[in-house]
């Protein structure tokens, strides 16, 4: 079975720049995560989708980042424009349903200058 | 609200040595608990849940954690480490109750030395 694939890998960047982030979750998994990961931090929730539509996107910037998950599959997470502070490693994952195990992808790794 | 506190940032330790690293949870309704481990340049894995039933839980790779209500905490443990339990080790805590929002701690760094 294939796991969450995301990608890039790696982005850098400068401040004010816009960038976006792409994750393909495990097929079948109704739920999808993003997450945002600073270091030395535990991973924070950024959005949650059910299938196609936003359960919680609470700790969401809603003024710079936004994300969809068109036909309830992949998603895509965009920062525009992007601030120092957003350097992170950002994590896509996704579960069967909700409260389930989450399966993380390898994450993409941000660095805004 | 929720809230995870893992009260050590590193945890050095020497091969084949027990190792205990400690979480506490914070909340008012019941909740669901997991363990999740994340090696080098890698995503987050699942090591091992408490949903309901027996309060010790086991992991297939010799780790096991142990749910105390009384005491909020579920405490992740394994009697000999090897070099290559070497990673990042985070508690984490979903309420039983609409959303099942996760919040995770901040991360245990277990270095296991040889």
């Amino acid at each position: 079975e294939a796991g969450v694939a995301q990608s890039p890998r790696y982005k850098i960047i400068e401040k004010r720049q816009s960038v976006a982030f792409w994750c393909n979750p495990i097929s079948g998994h109704a739920t999808l995560y993003w997450y945002q990961q600073i270091l030395g931090q535990g991973p924070k929730l950024l959005i949650q989708f059910q299938n196609n539509g936003v359960v919680d996107d609470s700790q969401l910037p809603k003024d710079r980042f936004s994300a969809e998950r068109l036909k309830g599959v992949d998603s895509t997470l965009k920062i525009q424009p992007a601030k120092l502070e957003d350097s992170a490693v950002y994590l896509c994952a996704s579960s069967p349903r909700t409260l389930n195990i989450q399966y993380f992808g390898a994450g993409t790794r941000l660095s805004v200058l | 609200a929720q809230s995870v506190t893992q009260l050590d940032s590193q945890v050095p330790v020497f091969e084949e040595a027990p190792v205990e690293l400690r979480c506490n949870y914070s909340s008012s309704v019941s909740v669901y608990l997991f363990w999740y481990v994340q090696y080098p340049n890698q995503g987050l894995q699942l090591l091992l849940k408490y949903l309901s039933g027996s309060t010790l839980v086991e992991s297939i790779n010799g780790f096991e954690a142990e749910f105390n209500k009384s005491q909020t905490s579920f405490h992740l443990r394994k009697p000999s480490v090897h070099i290559s339990d070497t990673a990042e080790y985070f508690c984490a805590v979903s309420e039983g109750t609409g959303g099942f929002k996760t919040i995770f701690g901040a991360g245990t760094r277990l270095f296991v030395k040889a």
